[in-house]
């Protein structure tokens, strides 16, 4: 089955930096890459996601991007903002497959 | 535009107790249900899925038990809570783009 690896498990900057949380996957099938974000107390929300079908995307500070070929997409966040501290989960799944494959998580703490 | 609604929020029960969590979405139809427990503020454990009304997968052995009485609606049950049945307890749907979209969430404490 799919697997899916996260890094770092703990990610701290300060406000204003760049950050960057960086997932592989063992299965070249997987073809659907969401990212959520889950603030403490709260549900996973997604803030982004990307399809096999292209190399990058981007919603105003976050990006994703998608390389098929070593099976590893990353999300980065650029100007850090304290409301940013949460922890990050990427999750990778295949058409036809309900049930996708998450990554352990990313605690992002971005300092004021 | 759909949600997702589970309650209740938070649960103290005591070990041997009986559980029953709810979760309905509304604005679709026909989604595919999942239960995930969320051990130690981190990873996210499936439990249960559910493709249509009485099709329930487990993916962990356990305790627990999950039902889908309604096409909206997806339950998750305990005889028995032990300590370990502890966590944060997510509901979450989806439908065939793939995309699973979470709710708020149970915060269950067994004492």
């Amino acid at each position: 089955g799919e697997n899916v690896e996260q890094h770092p498990s703990t990610l701290s900057v300060q406000e204003g930096d760049s950050a960057v949380i960086k997932c592989t996957y063992s299965d070249s099938a997987s073809n659907y890459f969401p990212w959520y974000k889950q603030e403490l107390g709260k549900g996973p929300q997604l803030i982004i996601d990307i399809r096999s079908n292209v190399g990058e995307k981007k919603d105003q500070r976050i990006a994703v991007t998608l390389n098929k070929t070593a099976k590893h997409f990353s999300l980065h966040i650029t100007e850090t903002q304290p409301e940013d501290s949460a922890v990050y989960f990427c999750a990778a799944s295949k058409g036809g497959s309900y049930i996708p494959t998450f990554g352990r998580g990313t605690s992002l703490i971005v300092h004021p | 535009s759909q949600t997702i609604h589970q309650w209740p929020a938070t649960l103290v029960q005591p070990v041997g107790s009986p559980l029953s969590l709810e979760c309905t979405v509304e604005g679709t139809s026909n989604p595919n249900l999942y239960w995930y427990r969320q051990a130690a503020g981190r990873g996210l454990q499936l439990l249960f899925y559910s493709v249509g009304i009485g099709q329930i997968s487990s993916e962990v052995p356990q305790n627990l038990s999950a039902s889908r009485p309604q096409d909206r609606q997806f339950i998750l049950s305990s005889k028995k809570l032990l300590l370990s049945d502890s966590g944060f307890y997510l509901c979450a749907w989806s439908t065939s783009t793939d995309t699973q979209y979470f709710g708020p969430g149970t915060r269950l404490t067994v004492l």
